[in-house]
C-alpha cells in the first residue's frame, strides 16, 4: 500500500533561521498521487497548509514551500526563515487517484527557540 | 461556511465499556466523511469513509464501527472499548481536499 515517512520525529530550530522537514512517499496507484502538507498549531485542528498535484510543481503558503519531486519521490517541506508562531505538528500526506483516502506520515514536532 | 464539530472533545472509559464518539457537519450537503485514529506516538490512520447516507466503507479493521445515519452526521463506535482504542480520533470532510474536525481524545484504562 501507499506509504509516507518523515525521518523527524521533533525538530527545534532558532528564530530566523530555515527548516527543511523531509518527507519521501511510496504510492502503489497508477499515476502521481497528490501531495500534501498539513497542520496542528498547538490548541487548534488540523488543518491544510499547501498541496501539490502535479509532479514538477511547487507549492507554498505562509512562507513554507515544498516541491513535488517525482524522481526523488519526495515532498520537503522548506522555510528561508522560521517564526516562534511556526511551533506546530507537521504532517506529510498523499491521497491516491481514488481520493478518498489520505495516507499521513508520523508527523514532525517544529519547536522554534526565540 | 462550513463548520465541524465532534463530540465529546475527551473521554476517559474503562476496558469492557461502550462508546460512542460524533462528528457533525454544516453548511455542506452530501459531503464525504472521514474517520482517523491516531495512537499516541503513532500515524494518522483513515478508518472509515462515506460517501452518502446509509453507507460507510471501514479501510482499517479495529473492532469499531461507524454509521452515516444523518447526511451531516457520522458516528463512530463500539460496544467493548479495548486498551489499544486509546488516541486522537478526528472526524474530516472533503470537499477536493480533506478538511478536519477538532477531534476527540479517547483514553481508555
Amino acid at each position: 500500500g501507499d506509504s509516507v515517512t518523515q525521518t523527524e520525529g521533533q525538530v527545534t530550530v532558532s528564530e530566523s533561521k530555515s527548516l527543511i522537514i523531509n518527507c519521501t512517499y511510496s504510492a502503489t496507484s497508477i499515476g502521481y498521487p497528490n501531495l500534501f502538507w498539513y497542520v496542528r498549531y498547538p490548541g487548534e485542528g488540523l488543518q491544510l497548509l499547501l498541496k501539490v498535484i502535479t509532479a514538477g510543481q511547487k507549492g507554498s503558503s505562509r512562507g513554507f514551500e515544498a516541491t513535488y519531486n517525482k524522481e526523488a519521490t519526495s515532498f520537503h517541506l522548506q522555510k528561508a526563515s522560521v517564526q516562534e508562531s511556526d511551533s506546530a505538528v507537521y504532517y506529510c500526506a498523499l491521497n491516491n487517484n481514488a481520493g478518498a483516502k489520505l495516507t499521513f506520515g508520523g508527523g514532525t514536532r517544529l519547536t522554534v527557540r526565540p | 461556511a462550513q463548520t465541524i464539530h465532534q463530540w465529546p472533545v475527551a473521554e476517559i472509559k474503562a476496558v469492557g465499556s461502550p462508546l460512542s464518539l460524533g462528528c457533525t457537519i454544516k453548511g455542506k450537503s452530501s459531503p464525504n466523511l472521514y474517520w482517523y485514529w491516531q495512537a499516541t506516538g503513532g500515524t494518522l490512520q483513515q478508518l472509515f469513509y462515506s460517501i452518502t447516507v446509509g453507507q460507510v466503507e471501514s479501510v482499517v479493521q479495529l473492532n469499531l464501527s461507524a454509521s452515516r445515519p444523518k447526511d451531516d452526521q457520522f458516528i463512530l463506535s463500539t460496544e467493548k472499548l479495548l486498551l489499544s482504542h486509546s488516541g486522537f480520533y478526528l472526524c474530516a470532510w472533503s470537499q477536493g481536499e480533506q478538511y478536519f474536525g477538532p477531534g476527540t481524545r479517547l483514553t481508555v484504562l
